[in-house]
């Protein structure tokens, strides 16, 4: 139990484009889920924390109108890269809180490899 | 969330005990110590997690010393498939961020 998948596991795209990456927990339910950034030989970085039906919280420094998350239901979030430039070139992985769990495991998804041209 | 210090990097030879280090002198009462681990291009994976009781699941064991200033991640019988990124995370129950340190490379030598 406990799956998460993500949606493309690899995307290329050309610069300016807008790509959407899906998350879903297909087991349970996720009232939560996260939005991590990784670089090559970098540890992983919060992005956003999204709760099912309301407006997702933003990390510091994490442009919000570049990064559109939507979490509109509670096994699915999706995060749109807009405008996508090299910069936002990164390993994007999503995660999901079970809304029955009492403790704070996170189950996360494989990751989304995104190289823009 | 308290801070967690890792080494770097460790060597295990496979088939025997891996035991990954972290200090959380920080810790607060009501914080968990939880540990995940991250194969290459994968995302993590949780291993365990623990309070103040040493814990044992099918995958781990979780050695928390008493005054749960530091504790000690145990695999067994490590594999050459355990070599990942293993990653001490100290964060309260429910509804807390995970914050990742730069955890510690573990290498399982055949």
């Amino acid at each position: 139990g406990a799956v998460v998948s993500q949606h493309p596991s690899r995307v290329i795209c050309k610069s300016g484009t807008s790509v959407k990456i899906e998350c879903r927990s297909l087991d349970f339910q996720a009232t939560t889920m996260f939005w991590y950034r990784q670089f090559p030989k970098q540890s992983l970085m919060l992005m956003a924390t999204s709760n099912e039906g309301s407006k997702a919280t933003y990390e510091q420094g994490v442009e919000k109108d570049k990064f559109l998350i939507n979490h509109a239901s509670l096994t699915l979030s999706t995060l749109t890269v807009t405008s996508a430039h090299p910069e936002d070139s990164s390993f994007y992985i999503c995660s999901a809180r079970a809304a029955t769990s009492s403790y704070n495991e996170q189950f996360f998804g494989p990751g989304t490899r995104l190289t823009v041209l | 969330d308290a801070k967690t210090t890792q080494p770097p990097s460790m060597d295990c030879a496979e088939g025997r005990a891996a035991n990954l280090p972290c200090n959380h002198s920080t810790i607060s009462g009501n914080e968990y110590v939880y540990w995940y681990r991250q194969i290459h291009s994968q995302g993590p994976q949780y291993i365990i997690h623990g309070l103040k009781n040493n814990e044992t699941n099918e995958m781990a064991s979780l050695i928390i010393t008493e005054d749960r200033k530091s504790s000690t991640l145990i695999l067994p019988h490590a594999t050459l498939r355990d070599t990942a990124v293993y990653y001490c995370i100290v964060t309260k129950t429910s509804g807390s961020r995970l914050t990742f340190g730069e955890g510690t490379q573990l290498t399982v030598n055949p």
